[in-house]
C-alpha cells in the first residue's frame, strides 16, 4: 500500500539554526499538509498546500515557516531561526481530493537545543 | 470549523465490541464524518469516513444518525493494538479546508 514517507525520523538542531523537513507524499495525491504535535499535546494544523500554493495556514505558521514542492515528488517544511518551543513531532500528510482521507507519515521528531 | 464532542476516555475489555460516540450538532450538509486514530508514538491513521449512510471497512464500522448530528465508531472486537486516541473530525466536501484535530477519546483496552 502506498505511504507517505518523511525524513529524517529525528533531527537535532541548535537554537537559531534553520532546518528542512522532507516528505514524499503519495504519488497521485494533490493536497499536502503539515501538522505538528508538541509532546503530550494535540495534533495542530500548520498549513495546507494545493496547486503549488498555500491554501490555508494557521496562526502558528508565521514568517518563520515556509513550504515548498521543489519537484514532482517532495514536499518540504523549512523552519528558520529555530526556537526551543519548535521542538515537536512534525507530521506530513497528503490526500487525493479535498474531502478525501488524510494519509500521514510517521513524523520527524525535531529537537531544538 | 464545525465542532465535534467526544468523551475524553473509554475502557473496553479485549475481544469485546467498542462503541465510540461523537456529537456534531452543527454539521453542515457537505461535511463528511472522518475518524482517525493515533497509536502511541505514531502519526494519525485514517480509520473510516462517511456522509449519510453507515459504512463498513476492514478496520471498523461507522454508524451515522439519521439527522447526522451524531455518529458512532464501532470496533467489533477490541484488541490490545486498538489502544489509541480516536478522533472524530468533520471534513468539508466543498473545498480544501484544514482538518482540525481535537483532544479525541483515549481508548484503553484491558486484557
Amino acid at each position: 500500500e502506498p505511504e507517505v514517507t518523511q525524513t529524517p525520523s529525528h533531527q537535532v538542531t541548535q537554537m537559531g539554526q534553520e532546518v528542512i523537513l522532507r516528505c514524499v507524499p503519495i504519488s497521485n495525491h494533490l493536497y499536502f499538509y503539515w501538522y505538528r504535535q508538541i509532546l503530550g499535546q494535540k495534533v495542530e494544523f500548520l498549513v495546507s498546500f494545493y496547486n503549488n500554493e498555500i491554501s490555508e495556514k494557521s496562526e502558528i505558521f508565521d514568517d518563520q515557516f515556509s513550504v515548498e514542492r521543489p519537484d514532482g515528488s517532495n514536499f518540504t517544511l523549512k523552519i528558520r531561526s529555530t526556537k526551543l518551543e519548535d521542538s515537536a513531532m512534525y507530521f506530513c500528510a497528503s490526500s487525493e481530493e479535498a474531502y478525501s482521507p488524510l494519509h500521514f507519515g510517521n513524523g520527524t521528531r525535531l529537537t531544538v537545543t | 470549523d464545525a465542532k465535534t464532542t467526544q468523551p475524553n476516555s473509554m475502557e473496553s475489555n479485549e475481544e469485546e465490541p467498542v462503541h465510540l460516540p461523537c456529537n456534531h450538532s452543527t454539521i453542515s450538509g457537505t461535511d463528511y464524518i472522518h475518524w482517525y486514530r493515533q497509536l502511541p508514538s505514531q502519526g494519525p491513521e485514517y480509520v473510516i469516513h462517511g456522509l449519510t449512510s453507515n459504512v463498513n471497512n476492514r478496520m471498523a464500522s461507522l454508524a451515522i444518525a439519521e439527522d447526522r448530528k451524531s455518529s458512532t465508531l464501532i470496533l467489533h472486537r477490541a484488541t490490545l493494538r486498538d489502544a489509541a486516541v480516536y478522533y472524530c473530525i468533520l471534513r468539508d466536501g466543498g473545498g480544501y479546508q484544514k482538518v482540525t484535530f481535537g483532544t479525541g477519546t483515549k481508548l484503553q483496552v484491558i486484557p
